[in-house]
């Protein structure tokens, strides 16, 4: 059984310049949130998707937007990158149907570098 | 607004000591959960426990311990005779359901633990 899988593992980009992650959730989940981990610090989240909808949004500005596919799967993309934007992007899952605080399941990240 | 603080930044050990990681949080809801997470090198964020705000019963779980206490609103873990690989970042986090559920992470702490 496949946990989180999310593409690709390390990127860069320069300043400017538009990212796409992707995220495949744990099978039998369908709720997908995304946070951004600075280094050393703890993750901060960025936005929850539900049934292809953004359900929640955290503190980040519109440069960051998502999308999720009736697969479940999801995209998370960042414009007009700076160079605080270089970060680990890490990908949750959950299923819908249990207790919504329960146990998130997180993917390994993708490393995001902005020269 | 939800805050989690983990004081302790880095803690280094040598192997078989018992070591305890601080977590406070601050919360205006009587209902919320509180969780902690384990991130290895690899970068996956690993669930360890949950613990709702209605128990404040301790656990125990193999070598790892947990302590609950409202008064002080705290959450600390205790991992005893600790091991080489318990070398991690470890992170408190918080969520709400009145908040939308979603986790908010105190700024972790880096255990090393040394043979």
């Amino acid at each position: 059984d496949a946990g989180v899988t999310q593409s690709p593992t390390h990127l860069i980009k320069t300043r400017g310049q538009q990212v796409t992650l992707r995220c495949s959730p744990k099978s039998g989940h369908d709720t997908v949130s995304w946070y951004q981990q600075a280094l050393g610090q703890g993750p901060q989240f960025i936005f929850q998707y539900y049934e292809e909808e953004e359900r929640q949004r955290g503190n980040f500005p519109d440069r960051f937007s998502g999308h999720q596919f009736p697969n479940y799967s999801s995209e998370l993309n960042v414009n007009a990158l700076l160079l605080g934007d270089s970060a680990l992007y890490l990908c949750a899952s959950r299923p819908s149907g249990r207790d919504l605080t329960g146990e998130l399941f997180f993917g390994e990240g993708s490393r995001l570098t902005v020269l | 607004a939800q805050k989690v603080t983990q004081a302790q930044t880095e803690i280094s050990v040598v192997e078989k000591e018992d070591v305890t990681l601080d977590c406070v949080y601050e919360t205006r809801d009587t209902t919320y959960y509180l969780f902690w997470y384990k991130q290895p090198p690899s970068g996956e964020l690993v669930f360890l426990i949950r613990r709702n705000s209605f128990d404040e019963q301790n656990e125990i779980s193999g070598r790892y311990s947990w302590n609950f206490q409202k008064s002080t609103s705290s959450f600390n873990f205790t991992i005893t005779a600790s091991q080489v690989v318990d070398s991690a970042v470890y992170f408190c986090a918080l969520s709400e359901p009145a908040a939308g559920n979603m986790l908010t992470f105190g700024g972790g702490t880096r255990l090393m633990v040394k043979p």
